[in-house]
């Protein structure tokens, strides 16, 4: 049962690389988030989607872009890396009406730096 | 405002001793409510969800006061694993939203 899986672990970057993020979960949960952890910030909601083919902004969403072609996958792109970007990366899923209960399951993270 | 607000911390506290963390929350619609988990360089854990008539979990302590918008984690005889910083963690009336707060810091010292 693996739950939520995110590729890659690590990644270093130059400034106006552009690399994807993939999160994959098996728990057929509808939602799916991605959201950045920076010191002091706390974690702030990148994008998520409510659903297959759906995709919504959310508080941090410049610089990034998302796409859910298949209900179990997520993916984080980001065009032009700059190093504003470097940040522990975080995908999460939840289920409709189990959320209300038992919240998000997080994946392990991904740490991006932008040099 | 922040959604969620908590004092950072960090609390220090010995072995054995109860500590109580603090979360104030500012949309009185906000339907469910955690406390969180994360350990360094981890990725955040459910800790416990946190119910009306407030709820406990062996030496973890959940209360929810909708009036004042507030909640609060209480452990007691703290132990050395408990050392984490612990998340608030509120979902909004959407359904489909969570907000974090930006965390509490405990060190449980020996």
């Amino acid at each position: 049962n693996a739950g939520v899986t995110q590729t890659p672990k690590f990644r270093v970057l130059k400034t106006g690389q552009s690399m994807t993020l993939l999160c994959a979960q098996d728990m057929n949960h509808e939602y799916m988030y991605w959201y950045r952890q920076d010191p002091g910030m706390g974690l702030r909601l990148i994008h998520y989607s409510v659903g297959e083919g759906t995709t919504a902004k959310g508080e941090v969403p410049d610089g990034y872009n998302v796409s859910r072609l298949k209900k179990q996958n997520f993916l984080l792109g980001l065009e032009s890396a700059a190093p504003s970007q470097t940040s522990v990366y975080f995908c999460a899923s939840s289920s409709i009406g189990a959320n209300l209960l038992y919240g998000y399951t997080f994946g392990s993270g991904t740490r991006l730096t932008v040099v | 405002r922040k959604e969620v607000e908590q004092d950072p911390g960090p609390f220090n506290v010995p072995e054995g001793a109860t500590v109580a963390f603090n979360c104030t929350y500012s949309n009185s619609a906000s339907q469910s409510f955690f406390w969180y988990r994360q350990d360094c360089r981890k990725e955040p854990k459910l800790l416990m969800s946190v119910y009306s008539s407030g709820n406990e979990d062996g030496r973890f302590t959940a209360q929810l006061n909708r009036a004042s918008q507030y909640i609060s984690l209480l452990i007691r005889d703290s132990k050395l694993s408990d050392s984490a910083t612990y998340l608030c963690v509120v979902l909004k009336n959407t359904g489909n939203q969570f907000y974090f707060g930006t965390g509490t810091s405990l060190t449980v010292i020996p």
